[in-house]
This record gives structure tokens, sequence and C-alpha cells, in this order.
């Protein structure tokens, strides 16, 4: 019964390639985020969806396109992969909080570890 | 401008002795929401403890305990009786606005406990 599920786990592609890498959760959040973690671990929002529409986008190339077809899944396409894409990938989500500076914890999926060659 | 900031790129601590990870923040806001990630070596993020903004007292859980200093902008992580199993990239992060309530994060701290 995981909460946060991404798959896949490893995607190992050449550059130019577009791929995609899927995100569901069954925790009932109305909202769901893409965050990148590079390679010194640095970690960053990219996308934040809430009830399938879009509330942050970083300043991330437009290559990179967040479809959310329901609340429970948040896919994110990657059109003509660069080298300095390679990093990992987590999807997270939360509820809002109930009030305002209350606890929204965030469940984060397993990651998914993109390597460009 | 919002910011998190984790000045101990790494620390060392021994079985059973208590350790406090650094964080301090930076947001104009009022309301606002302070987190700690555990990310093991297989990568998955944790979620540890979590501070609001209007909580009056110090967020605990087991053996984790955030010193939240408002005046100050800080949240330390404390970790009481440390365990090996503690060894891990520790993140303070922050809920950065209410609408998507997205995470900013420290750069992290590594912890490595030695028997």
């Amino acid at each position: 019964d995981t909460a946060v599920s991404q798959t896949p786990k490893y995607l190992v592609t050449q550059m130019g390639n577009d791929k995609s890498i899927k995100c569901e959760q069954n925790l009932g959040h109305d909202t769901m985020y893409w965050y990148k973690q590079d390679s010194k671990k640095f970690l960053k929002i990219m996308f934040s969806y809430n009830n399938k529409e879009l509330i942050i986008n970083e300043t991330v190339p437009n290559r990179f396109s967040p479809k959310s077809p329901d609340k429970a899944h948040l896919n994110l396409h990657i059109n003509s992969l660069e080298l300095g894409d390679s990093a990992v990938y987590f999807c997270a989500s939360s509820s809002l909080p109930r009030l305002a500076g209350g606890l929204s914890e965030q469940f984060f999926g397993p990651g998914t570890r993109l390597t460009v060659l | 401008a919002q910011k998190i900031t984790q000045t101990q790129p790494g620390m060392f601590v021994q079985e059973k002795e208590a350790v406090t990870l650094d964080c301090t923040y930076d947001t104009s806001d009022q309301s606002y929401g302070l987190f700690w990630y555990k990310q093991p070596s297989s990568g998955e993020m944790i979620f540890l403890i979590y501070q609001g903004s209007y909580d009056e007292q110090n967020a605990t859980e087991g053996r984790y305990s955030l010193n939240f200093q408002k005046a100050r902008k800080s949240a330390n992580l404390v970790i009481s009786a440390s365990q090996l199993g503690d060894s891990a990239m520790y993140f303070c992060a922050m809920r950065i606005n209410q609408a998507g309530t997205a995470l900013i994060f420290g750069k992290g701290t590594t912890l490595s406990v030695s028997s």
C-alpha cells in the first residue's frame, strides 16, 4: 500500500530523447509536486499542482511539462533530454493545511534517477 | 526572499550521544512551517518533524526535537541518543506559500554516527 509511487525508479537514456516519469498517490491529497535533486543533493521545487491546476512553475525549461490527468496522478514529461537533466526526480503530495501555519506533511515518492548519456 | 541555510556540511557523533543540526531561515511571512527530512543512502525522503510558526512549544517526535527560536529565525534539529541508523543526510525545509505549499530546502547536513 505505497503512499506515493513513481515509475520508473531508474531511467537511462540518450541525449535528445523524450521520456516520461509517472507518479501516483493514494493518500487522497489534493496537491502534488515535482522536485529535482541534483548531483550535489540540492532539492528544488519544479512544479506544484493543486486539484489538477498548476500552482507553481519555477524557472524550469519548457522542455519539462507536467500533466495531471486527475488528483491522484502527476506525470512529468521531458522533451529533448540534455546531459544537465541527469538528476533524481521526486514526486510528492500533501493536503492543504487546515490552519494557517498548520502541518501539511509532504509525502515523497521513492525518486526516479534519470541518467542522460 | 525565502531561504533556508544549513551551515554544517557534515557532522560526526558517537552512538548514544546527542547531536544538534543547525538550520536558519529567512522569510517575511508571518505564517510558515518548518520541516526536517532524513535521506538515508537508499535515497528516500523521510519526514521527521514539523514546527509551525504559530506553535508556542518546540515540536518533539520520539528522539527528535526541534529547537525553535523564532526571533533568531532558527529551527535546529536535536537528535538524542544517536543510533547507527541515524547516519544519513538531513534536510531542513520551509513551506513557502500557502497556495502551493511547496518546500524550499537547505543544502543538507550529512550526519555520521560511529560506534
